[in-house]
């Protein structure tokens, strides 16, 4: 079946632009998961939802930063007056139910972030 | 969330297996030990995961200790395409399911 899908693969952008990065998640996954990764950092997680609503929201770096999902599917992150650190890849991920812990995600591919 | 303990970098050669190690001396009692990889240029993916017996599937074995404050990842015969960074991650339930990733450690398999 379809994996999780991520739009745009890549996006150059000037300082100061807003920028809207898409997932779609597999279908029927009620969990969906935003996390960055820059150059030379490690993974850290951003933004978590259940359904429509996001219980953890303690890894967005700034109040720039915003997602939402809508229908219980497709999720947006939004950058707004984007800034040079803000370059990255933003990666999403899914899972069907995240409360067991033995529960696993499936990640896009990422959207490659570049803000001259 | 307890914290994890990897070597930073790895070499194995092709076809030979890898032991790929990783220290959780805080672990509790309901983590799950999970092991994902990345490699080059893609989204991290689910390699294998467990809680206190060994576990294998198609792609890797893990062991994880007696006491589990460690485990091992196995990849039986390394290919090239196992380049990757190998991430092992405690999960607990209760939490958001979000996953912790440190620094992994890089493996580099030479032909």
């Amino acid at each position: 079946g379809a994996g999780v899908s991520q739009s745009p693969s890549n996006k150059v952008t000037e300082k100061g632009k807003d920028v809207e990065l898409r997932c779609d998640p597999i279908s029927g996954h009620t969990a969906l998961y935003w996390y960055r990764q820059s150059l030379g950092q490690g993974l850290e997680f951003l933004i978590y939802f259940q359904g429509n609503s996001a219980p953890d929201k303690s890894g967005l770096p700034s109040d720039r930063f915003s997602a939402e999902r809508t229908g219980g599917s497709v999720s947006t992150l939004t950058i707004q007056r984007t800034q040079q650190e803000d370059s990255a890849v933003y990666l999403c991920a899914s899972s069907y139910n995240p409360g067991p812990p033995q529960e696993t995600q499936y990640f896009g591919p990422g959207t490659r972030l570049l803000v001259l | 969330d307890a914290k994890t303990t990897q070597p930073n970098s790895m070499e194995s050669n092709e076809e030979e297996p890898v032991h790929l190690p990783c220290n959780h001396s805080t672990i509790s009692g309901t983590d799950y030990i999970h092991w994902y990889r990345q490699l080059p240029s893609q989204g991290p993916e689910y390699v294998i995961h467990g809680l206190t017996s060994n576990v294998n599937n198609r792609m890797a074995s893990l062991a994880i200790a007696e006491d589990r404050k460690s485990s091992t990842l196995i990849l039986h015969r390394a290919t090239l395409r196992d380049a990757a960074v190998y991430y092992c991650i405690l999960k607990r339930s209760g939490n958001t399911g979000k996953l912790i990733f440190g620094q992994g450690t890089t493996l580099q398999v030479k032909p």
